[in-house]
């Protein structure tokens, strides 16, 4: 069953600690990106990554980091140093090619308490 | 960078009306703008997506507009139906070389229809 999977779909954070919330795809998708959604906001991009082992800030990067060590899977770590982490995330992915739709995970929503 | 701009941020219709949600996009370049809709609780999924090379597409009762010149584009609902109520996202990307730029997402469009 192909898809995209984040996960955990809840989590807690206590403030000062640094979480990271996984995404992996089996979908052949060469790019992934991560986005943060908040009420009124839309989606704004925090990372991206368009084929492993590489990858770019976006829009509100500061506080957040990411790998992408395997095409399947790009995690994006929440720092200490991110100073409103409470948001729903959702991470994306499509092909490396031109004019494709993306398809989103289920989203994670992330609490600090 | 690219910039997407939608209005209304709220809209309420009467089941059966007709719901129009405008974006507009600040990069001449960008060639792709897909439509997405998300339901409480659940993921974005794409609707319907144009491309610079075509003014309008149409699936069923739901229809998307383009005017390049204008830098604008519109999402047009048909016989709305309660089930239609969600969150309406918008987005514009720039690709070139063969490989997909970031889609930029407006900031959303809540629509309600009433029964």
């Amino acid at each position: 069953d192909g898809g995209i999977t984040q996960s955990p779909k809840y989590l807690f954070r206590k403030e000062g600690q640094n979480v990271t919330l996984s995404c992996e795809q089996n979908l052949n998708h060469d790019a992934m990106y991560w986005y943060r959604q908040d009420p009124g906001q839309g989606l704004r991009l925090i990372y991206y990554s368009q084929i492993v082992n590489d990858f770019q800030k976006g829009d509100i990067a500061e506080g957040y980091s990411v790998s992408r060590e395997k095409k399947e899977s790009f995690p994006l770590t929440v720092t200490s140093a991110q100073k409103n982490p409470t948001a729903f995330y959702l991470c994306a992915s499509s092909p490396r090619t031109r004019e494709t739709e993306a398809f989103f995970g289920q989203g994670t929503r992330l609490t600090v308490v | 960078g690219e910039n997407v701009e939608q209005h209304p941020s709220t809209l309420s219709v009467q089941e059966g009306d007709s719901a129009v949600i405008k974006c507009t996009y600040s990069d001449s370049a960008s060639n792709y703008f897909p439509w997405y809709k998300q339901e409480l609780g659940k993921r974005p999924q794409l609707i319907i997506d144009i491309r610079s090379n075509v003014g309008e597409k149409k699936d069923q009762r739901i229809a998307v507009t383009l005017n390049k010149t204008a830098k604008h584009f519109s999402l047009h609902i048909t016989e709305t139906q309660p089930e239609d109520s969600a969150v309406y996202f918008c987005a514009a990307s720039l690709n070139y070389g063969g490989s997909q730029g970031n889609l930029i997402f407006g900031k959303g469009t809540k629509l309600s229809v009433k029964p």
